[in-house]
């Protein structure tokens, strides 16, 4: 059974820092790598993808891959409130290509 | 303008009934997907389509079926045999099975 793992949460950071969140997948042969926002009450926002191992940088997020590790994160610099979301990673597994999701972590970013 | 189109946004369904959640995409994607949030949890596959005219069971198909008549709309009918049909359906597409995939905006089905 492929798994993708994560902290349910909450995470909090006050407004301003660095918000680190983090997941791990027990596929060594998953090869692409998603980062999902999901507000409360609505539909998944793909944020990031990551595909090689290193940083890959938009704007305050940075997706970070070390495949040797099975390890992906999502760091989201100078967190904002409207930063608080449940934040989905989805691994790319299996022939036919599909997502599979972690449960998701809950941030939270007080003023 | 293009994207998903998932309807109705919140749906109750009485008990042994059949009820039908659309969804409609006009971004000219090949593979559409249908998921399942329950609250606290991720996404679940529950059918999922590459080409019309064909689609796979996914991880929790069981008490749900879906037809792929055409290639912008991917229907999912929830059948009495779903007994805990509460949740968040969530419909996605992609173009291919590398590239990235698109959600709707969601139906909240309960049950009364």
């Amino acid at each position: 059974q492929k798994e993708v793992e994560q902290n349910s949460g909450p995470l909090s950071v006050p407004e301003g820092a660095i918000a680190s969140l983090n997941c791990t997948y027990s596929d060594r042969g998953s090869q692409s790598f998603f980062w999902y926002r999901q507000y409360s009450g609505k539909s998944p926002e793909l944020i990031m993808f990551i595909y090689s191992n290193g940083d890959k940088e938009d704007g305050r997020f940075t997706a970070q891959l070390n495949k040797a590790s099975q390890y992906v994160s999502l760091l989201i610099r100078d967190s904002q409130p409207s930063d608080s979301a449940t934040y989905l990673c989805a691994v790319r597994g299996g022939s036919q290509g599909n997502l599979i999701f972690g449960k998701g972590t809950k941030l939270s970013v007080k003023p | 303008d293009g994207g998903i189109t998932q309807s109705p946004k919140y749906l109750f369904r009485k008990e042994g009934q059949n009820v039908t959640l659309s969804c409609e995409q006009n971004l000219n994607h090949d593979a559409m997907y249908w998921y399942r949030q329950d609250p606290g949890q991720g996404l679940r596959l529950i059918y999922y389509s590459q080409i019309v005219n064909d689609f796979q069971k996914g991880d929790i198909a069981e008490g749900y079926s879906v037809s792929r008549e055409k290639k912008e709309s991917f229907p999912l009918t929830v059948t009495s045999a779903q007994k805990n049909p509460t949740a968040f359906y969530l419909c996605a597409s992609r173009q291919g099975i590398y590239e990235k995939l698109f959600f709707g905006s969601g139906t909240q089905l309960s049950v009364l």
